[in-house]
């Protein structure tokens, strides 16, 4: 059991060019979330999605867009790097049947500079 | 505007000297709120839930506790294996339907030295 991964781990990229960030759950939630963590603002929420096709905006959407196609995948994707999107982002997923008091599960996080 | 507030930024302990961190939130309704820890370079990792004013819950050399306008998060004697980030959140009422969305503090780092 996995829980929560996220791929790549690390990433450098230029003014411009996008990317997308994986992240895959092994415990059958329903919930899944981006966030973007940066010094002294704490979590961010970007985009989350409450069930397969389906995402909804969070606190910081622009410039970002998600998918999931897959109940156990959720994609976060970078169409054109800006340096404001310099950060660590973390993936995590939530139980609807356990019900959200059992908190997020996180993953390790992407480390992604923008230069 | 629902809003989480962590003191103190970082605190710096003696191995075994006792100490609290402080998670003042400001929510129409709280559902609930939550505990973490977080190691550098690390995810953050689900520590306690509390429920509702007066609830406390342990772990180990760790207590929460809350209150209708804060929690607490008391350290008993701890270990440098106690040094990490940890992170407060809330669940507002009315949010579950929104896909349980939290709220965040921005964390207090401690360091405790042998």
């Amino acid at each position: 059991n996995a829980g929560v991964t996220q791929t790549p781990k690390f990433r450098v990229l230029k003014t411009g060019q996008s990317m997308t960030l994986l992240c895959a759950q092994d415990m059958n939630h329903e919930y899944m979330y981006w966030y973007r963590q940066d010094p002294g603002m704490g979590l961010r929420l970007i985009h989350y999605s409450v069930g397969e096709g389906t995402t909804a905006k969070g606190e910081v959407p622009d410039g970002y867009n998600v998918s999931r196609l897959k109940k156990q995948n959720f994609l976060l994707g970078l169409e054109s790097a800006a340096p404001s999107q310099t950060s660590v982002y973390f993936c995590a997923s939530s139980s609807l049947t356990g019900g959200p008091l059992r908190g997020q599960y996180f993953g390790p996080g992407t480390r992604l500079t923008v230069t | 505007e629902d809003q989480v507030t962590q003191s103190p930024e970082a605190l710096r302990l003696q191995e075994g000297e006792s100490s609290s961190l402080n998670c003042s939130y400001t929510v129409s309704g709280l559902r609930g709120l939550f505990w973490y820890r977080q190691d550098p370079g690390k995810g953050p990792e689900f520590l306690f839930t509390l429920y509702s004013a007066g609830e406390e819950k342990e772990k180990e050399r760790l207590k929460a506790t809350l209150t209708k306008k804060e929690s607490f998060l008391h350290i008993t004697a701890p270990k440098p294996e106690d040094s990490a980030t940890y992170l407060c959140a809330v669940l507002p009422l009315g949010k579950m339907e929104y896909g349980n969305k939290l709220v965040f503090g921005a964390g207090t780092i401690l360091r405790v030295k042998s």
